[in-house]
């Protein structure tokens, strides 16, 4: 089966600087990674995501890029802002099977 | 809120007990999803359903767990004799019909703590 791996576990950075969190995959045949964010006792919500068709896909201030020949994809956040601390969860799946995820990476944005 | 329900969002049981949960996707979402997160971990998959049908199961859902779906809308994941390795936060998601297994969205939770 899938394994997805995610680094790092914590990250903390400075208001405004850029973030970028990294995930690896090992089934060559997964086609859609998603990220979540999930803020202390809330649910999972789904900020951004790929398929494999893609290589690149921006929203504002988060993008996510994917490297299909060495099964890596990574998000990427720019001018964080304090509200974006929270846990962030990659995943992967082929589309008929469901998701696996990664165990999460604390995202720390000081003020 | 039209998002994903669950019910209870809080349970304390004593081990040994049963318990049963309740999951009521997104309105005409015909795929939904039980998880099983721990601190510190990302979400497990459990089972899921396309409408009514049951069609893939983890290995993580020994035979002390049931769900069910049996009019394709919510939703119920019962745990029978409870153990101390149960409690978790059980999350449900659902994905509309036009985008398979991607793009799920998740309910709150339900958090259960056996003691």
């Amino acid at each position: 089966g899938e394994n997805v791996e995610q680094h790092p576990s914590t990250l903390s950075v400075q208001e405004g600087d850029s973030a970028v969190i990294k995930c690896t995959y090992s089934d060559s045949a997964s086609n859609y990674f998603p990220w979540y964010k999930q803020e202390l006792g809330k649910r999972p919500q789904l900020i951004i995501d790929i398929r494999s068709n893609v290589g690149e896909k921006k929203d504002q201030r988060i993008a996510v890029t994917l490297n299909k020949t060495a099964k890596h994809f990574s998000l990427h956040i720019t001018e964080t802002q304090p509200e974006d601390s929270a846990v962030y969860f990659c995943a992967a799946t082929r589309g008929y099977s469901t998701l696996t995820f990664g165990k999460g990476t604390m995202l720390l944005v000081s003020p | 809120d039209t998002g994903v329900s669950q019910d209870p969002r809080h349970k304390i049981t004593k081990r040994g007990q049963n318990v049963t949960f309740r999951c009521d996707p997104i309105s005409e979402h015909n795929r939904l999803y039980w998880y099983r997160q721990t601190l510190g971990q990302g979400p497990e998959f459990l089972t899921y359903f396309q409408n009514e049908a049951q069609l893939e199961k983890s290995r993580l859902l020994s035979d002390r767990f049931s769900a069910e779906r049996p009019k394709g809308s919510f939703s119920t994941l019962e745990i029978q004799r409870t153990e101390q390795g149960d409690s978790a936060m059980y999350l449900c998601a659902s994905s509309p019909p036009t985008s398979g297994v991607y793009e799920q969205y998740f309910g709150p939770g339900t958090r259960l703590t056996v003691t």
